[in-house]
């Protein structure tokens, strides 16, 4: 079985300040990770994926995440936040095409 | 290009009665999958069509059951319902191909008094 951790409920910023959003992933086999963003009152929005390859994956909005083997993590980056950043994000993981979701990290960016 | 597409966007029902929600997926895609997001918790799996058939289902009672049409849209029920089935439910569709992103709707929110 999987699993998925996001360490943080929530992580406030202040605007143009770098951001982490931490995500852990347990599981036996392969798996490709993701990570979505959720606005107020709307869907997921896919921000980027790992499949293969690189394991620097750049993102939508100036997102980007590294997978690590090793620590079995994938965590979320940016270099500079803006307002518009504040959302739910959401680490997820798949061995096939069933998505497993972590809880969700809300990123809260202040003026 | 229109996305996925869920009907409707908010819906009041009482304890004990059923009710349908609906999905039409993003163009070109054939692969439906419903999600149930409960306030403050990421999204869960109920379910997923492909070719009107019920391919993986997640941890849900049978009173979640579904349906997949010629077209590819696709319908949610849920009978009985329980206080607890307060939610946030989530359509998204993909391809058949082992990676392949999914693309969500913006959900339907169920509230059960």
């Amino acid at each position: 079985a999987q699993s998925v951790t996001q360490l943080d409920s929530q992580v406030p910023v202040f605007e143009e300040a770098p951001v982490e959003l931490r995500c852990n992933y347990s599981s036996s086999v392969s798996v490709y990770l993701f990570w979505y963003v959720q606005y107020p009152n709307q869907g997921l929005q896919l921000l980027l994926k790992y499949l293969s390859g690189s394991t620097l994956v750049k993102g939508i909005n100036g997102f980007e995440a590294e997978f690590n083997k090793s620590q079995t993590s994938f965590h979320l980056r940016k270099p500079s936040v803006h307002i518009s950043d504040t959302a739910e994000y959401f680490c997820a993981v798949t061995p096939t095409d069933k998505l497993i979701f972590g809880t969700g990290t809300r990123l809260q960016v202040f003026p | 290009d229109a996305g996925v597409t869920q009907s409707p966007t908010h819906l009041i029902k009482t304890r004990g009665q059923q009710v349908t929600l609906r999905c039409s997926p993003k163009s070109g895609h054939d692969t439906v999958s419903w999600y149930q997001q409960a306030l403050g918790q990421g999204p869960q799996f109920i379910f997923q069509y492909y070719e009107e058939e019920e391919r993986q289902r997640g941890n849900f009672p049978d009173r979640f059951s579904g349906h997949q049409f010629p077209n590819y849209s696709s319908e949610l029920n849920v009978n009985a319902l329980l206080l607890g089935d307060s939610a946030l439910y989530l359509c998204a569709s993909t391809y058949p191909k082992q990676g392949s992103p999914l693309h969500f709707g913006n959900g339907t929110r169920l509230t059960v008094t």
